[in-house]
């Protein structure tokens, strides 16, 4: 979706920290989410944050995300192989379309 | 029981072929959702049902026909399709509506010949 970019690739050596990195251009959206896909998969929902929110942080995951820049970052700690997948940042809004919109996408590969 | 089931995972078609995809969750949810995904793009939001009502209709085209017979299915028929329309199709939903989690189904990778 053109109002949700990410970068299109990212490559980690296992043990690292990732960051994979979206922006937004809709002041209005509401609710952020970070989701995951792996190859021949569904969506499988990792994290989420709110948007009156700076940040939020679930086992591995690190959320940061910047109103002023309309900037979002998901961060994982110590990646493995597994995280290997493609991750997908999401918004809605309260007003108009309430439907997710999806960013394009961040490939993260995790090299042994 | 927090999944959302899709059949079949794999399906091919002939253009002039009519047939459905079938999706089901048993959490409650009361809004539903489809989604077209093509390869190395993200999902593209098709339909949302929200208490069995037909609330989204992305301009998809009518040869692709949702049906909500209930709170907990969702069916996608489809009948004439074109090659373009091959893709891995999404079922989604969510407590009540868009501002809440959506759980995704592992979708059908649908070939259209």
């Amino acid at each position: 979706g053109e109002d949700v970019e990410q970068s299109l690739f990212l490559s980690v050596r296992e043990g690292d920290s990732s960051v994979i990195n979206c922006t937004y251009t809709d002041s209005s959206s509401t609710y952020l989410y970070w989701y995951k896909q792996e190859p021949g998969a569904g969506l499988q929902l990792l994290t989420y944050i709110f948007s009156n929110m700076d940040m939020k942080q679930d086992q591995r995951l690190t959320v940061l995300l910047n109103k002023k820049d309309k900037h979002l970052s998901l961060r994982i700690a110590d990646t493995q192989t597994g995280d290997s997948a493609i991750y997908f940042c999401a918004e809605t809004k309260d007003t108009g379309r309430r439907a997710l919109t999806f960013g394009s996408g961040t490939r993260l590969q995790v090299q042994p | 029981d927090t999944e959302v089931t899709q059949t079949p995972k794999h399906l091919v078609m002939g253009m002039t072929n009519k047939k459905s995809l079938k999706c089901e969750q048993h959490m409650g949810h009361r809004a539903m959702y489809w989604y077209k995904q093509k390869a190395k793009k993200p999902p593209e939001l098709m339909f949302v049902y929200s208490y069995e009502k037909l609330s989204i209709n992305e301009s998809v085209p009518s040869r692709f026909s949702p049906e909500c017979p209930n709170s907990s299915l969702l069916n996608l028929h489809l009948h004439a399709l074109q090659p373009e329309d091959s893709a891995l199709y999404l079922c989604a939903s969510s407590l009540q509506g868009a501002n809440e989690k959506l759980f995704f189904g592992s979708g059908t990778q649908l070939s259209v010949l």
